[in-house]
């Protein structure tokens, strides 16, 4: 079936410095979605984008985070600058609609 | 806004037996119901979902009726295996809002 892509499935990084995680949504989806989920921790949207806007953002989503899909390509959240407890899994998802949306396998974010 | 609120945090079930896991949702208007299945180390994945009211969803053995009177969506398995295995989530709308999830484990 489609698949959302996120490459790399792990990435460690140094408190305070930025990071940018990278998803490849399914070719034809013009929804974008945003999770985290900490170890153990229930699935928390974060964040959905739609003709280049950001649409809905829950609160933790916060100002040290963005969105953007630059020319139809990636769809990427960039933490600057990161701090500790942004270490989680981060999924991305894609739907065509508001019926089944997909989700990648998840970036785990270790921020040391 | 939408809510969904999943009592049971853990299921622990022997092969065979009749699984249980209710949901209960608060949305406006009438939203189609979905309930996804994370797998140990996977990203979630729709496993049913019901857009109309009154109606059930199933797929894999597994069922859901969309309860718009008492705003329910219980999922339901006659026989569940080891491989179902799991967290289960049940969202009501497409924004998928989760809710706490529930951690099915079936013993061999």
């Amino acid at each position: 079936g489609p698949k959302v892509l996120q490459i790399p499935s792990h990435q460690i990084i140094d408190m305070g410095q930025m990071v940018t995680l990278n998803c490849d949504p399914v070719s034809n989806h013009l929804y974008f979605y945003w999770y985290k989920q900490i170890l153990g921790q229930q699935m928390e949207f974060l964040v959905n984008f739609y003709n280049g806007k950001v649409m809905e953002k829950s609160k933790l989503f916060k100002d040290q985070f963005s969105v953007e899909r630059p020319d139809g390509s990636y769809f990427t959240l960039k933490i600057q600058p990161t701090a500790l407890e942004d270490s989680a899994v981060y999924f991305c998802a894609s739907s065509v609609d508001i019926t089944e949306v997909f989700f990648g396998k998840g970036t785990r974010l270790t921020v040391v | 806004g939408d809510s969904v609120i999943q009592m049971q945090g853990q299921v622990t079930l022997s092969e065979n037996d009749f699984l249980f896991i209710n949901c209960t949702y608060s949305t406006t208007g009438y939203p189609t119901l979905f309930w996804y299945v994370q797998y140990s180390g996977e990203g979630p994945q729709l496993l049913l979902q019901v857009t109309t009211a009154n109606n059930k969803g199933s797929s894999r053995g597994f069922e859901a009726t969309y309860d718009k009177g008492t705003t329910s969506f219980h999922l339901q398995k006659t026989s569940v295996q080891e491989i179902d295995s799991a967290v289960y989530y049940c969202a009501p709308t497409n924004k998928v809002v989760f809710g706490t999830g529930t951690r099915l484990q079936v013993l061999p």
